[in-house]
């Protein structure tokens, strides 16, 4: 089945902790990204890879990393986590850029950071 | 630059009743346009998309869309309601990114759908 799989669905973490979120898809699309969703805001993307070593900021990307090593991972880091990145956060992948290729998401990480 | 922006973010309908969920885009560009679904403690599902094809799109579950350019407007119908359409609603423009390539999805502030009885 074709799909993107985040890990974990739920995390509950402490200020300061390093953690990942791992994402994983296994459509071989070029092109993936990481967002956050916050009440009221919609989703806003944090970072983007247009394939394999290629990775650039999206509109929020303070406080976050990324890598994309192989082509179907691209893990989120939150190297010192504050409670402002308590947020669900949501990875999509995509076969192209082109503007009218359909985004696949995976079903969410909920991050709270206390 | 592109933006979009979803005018309701609450509709409450009866079961059976038609659905009207607004949307409003900029764009400087000719643009594609979507909207997705997302159920509780889902994840995001397409739902339809316009590429400069036909301006009146069909989509997954009896949803359909217009694209009216002179009103820039994406509006998302369902000529009647079910319980199972409640849901939170997002519409997505593209938008280049001139430098560095690719797109980039900009997404509305959602609506969500409540349907009763």
């Amino acid at each position: 089945e074709a799909q993107v799989t985040q890990n974990p669905r739920y995390l509950i973490t402490v200020t300061g902790k390093k953690l990942t979120v791992t994402c994983s898809q296994n459509m071989n699309h070029e092109y993936m990204s990481w967002y956050r969703q916050d009440p009221g805001l919609g989703l806003r993307q944090i970072y983007y890879s247009m394939n394999v070593e290629v990775t650039d900021k999206g509109d929020v990307p303070e406080g976050y990393k990324v890598s994309r090593k192989e082509k179907r991972n691209f893990p989120l880091i939150l190297e010192s986590p504050s409670p402002n990145q308590t947020s669900l956060y949501f990875c999509a992948s995509s076969l192209s850029t082109a503007m009218t290729t359909e985004a696949f998401f995976g079903q969410g990480t909920r991050l709270t950071v206390v | 630059a592109q933006s979009v922006t979803q005018l309701d973010s609450h509709v409450s309908v009866s079961e059976g009743t038609p659905v009207l969920l607004r949307c409003n885009y900029s764009s400087s560009y000719s643009p594609s346009l979507f909207w997705y679904v997302q159920h509780p403690n889902k994840g995001l599902q397409l739902l339809l998309k316009y590429t400069s094809a036909a301006t009146l799109v069909k989509g997954i579950n009896g949803f359909e869309a217009e694209f009216k350019k002179s009103e820039t407007s994406f509006h998302l119908t369902k000529p009647s309601a079910h319980m199972s359409d409640a849901a939170e609603y997002f519409c997505v423009v593209t938008r280049l990114v001139l430098t560095g390539g690719g797109n980039k999805l900009t997404f509305g502030t959602g609506t969500q759908l409540k349907v009763e009885l």
